[in-house]
């Protein structure tokens, strides 16, 4: 069974202070790696989507990066307007129809 | 930019009663999904459908139906709504079942059911 786990359930940072939020999953072999933002009250908006091990993609302030067995989603110098809840989802080879869904990060980013 | 609009944003319901929620999307998309979401428990999938008429269970079914009429539309029915049905119910649609393209949702359902 596919597992996704992000750390920490929750982070609040000051403005400028980068940090890094963390997905760990457990699939049988990966197509994809996908990472949303939502806000509050709205449906998440999709960010990124990573496919092997190695490769990185960035915007604006948000980098993503992803090994065989976890995904990073680096924040430099965040700004209040980053803060929302933040989340992973993996899509298994053996199971093309579905992806798999992390519980999120909620981001707070403070002025 | 691909809009999955849902019909409401807020409903309040009664054990019991007959409860159906809808999407629409914009995009021409093959692909639907409907997922609730819980604190702590991240996005489940109840149903997806692949095609006009063509639905397939997700991981939660139970105590949900499904309806795909028309490529646009999607609707959740649940039958007989009870307690632990109170959730967000978000939709989503996707350009290629079998590809990697995101989803897209939109912006969730918040139904209370007393």
């Amino acid at each position: 069974e596919d597992q996704v786990t992000q750390s920490p359930e929750a982070l609040r940072l000051q403005e400028g202070e980068s940090s890094s939020l963390n997905c760990s999953y457990t699939v049988s072999g990966l197509r994809g790696l996908f990472w949303y933002r939502q806000d509050p009250g709205k449906g998440p908006e999709f960010l990124f989507t990573l496919y092997s091990a190695g490769e990185e993609k960035e915007k604006e302030r948000l980098k993503a990066t992803l090994t065989k067995k976890e995904s990073f989603l680096h924040i430099t110098a965040p700004k209040p307007e980053d803060s929302a809840t933040y989340l992973c989802a993996v899509q298994d080879s053996g199971s093309a129809r579905q992806l798999t869904f992390g519980s999120g990060t909620q981001l707070t980013v403070l002025p | 930019d691909v809009k999955v609009t849902q019909s409401s944003r807020y409903l309040v319901k009664r054990t019991g009663e007959k409860v159906f929620l809808e999407c629409v999307q914009d995009m021409d998309h093959e692909n639907m999904f409907w997922y609730r979401q819980d604190p702590g428990l991240g996005l489940r999938l109840i149903y997806f459908s692949y095609d006009v008429k063509m639905k397939e269970k997700g991981d939660i079914p139970e105590g949900y139906s499904v309806s795909r009429e028309k490529k646009e539309r999607f609707s959740l029915i649940l039958e007989s709504a009870s307690t632990n049905q109170t959730s967000m119910y978000l939709c989503a649609s996707r350009r290629r079942l079998e590809g990697l393209s995101p989803l897209h949702f939109g912006n969730g359902t918040r139904l209370t059911v007393t």
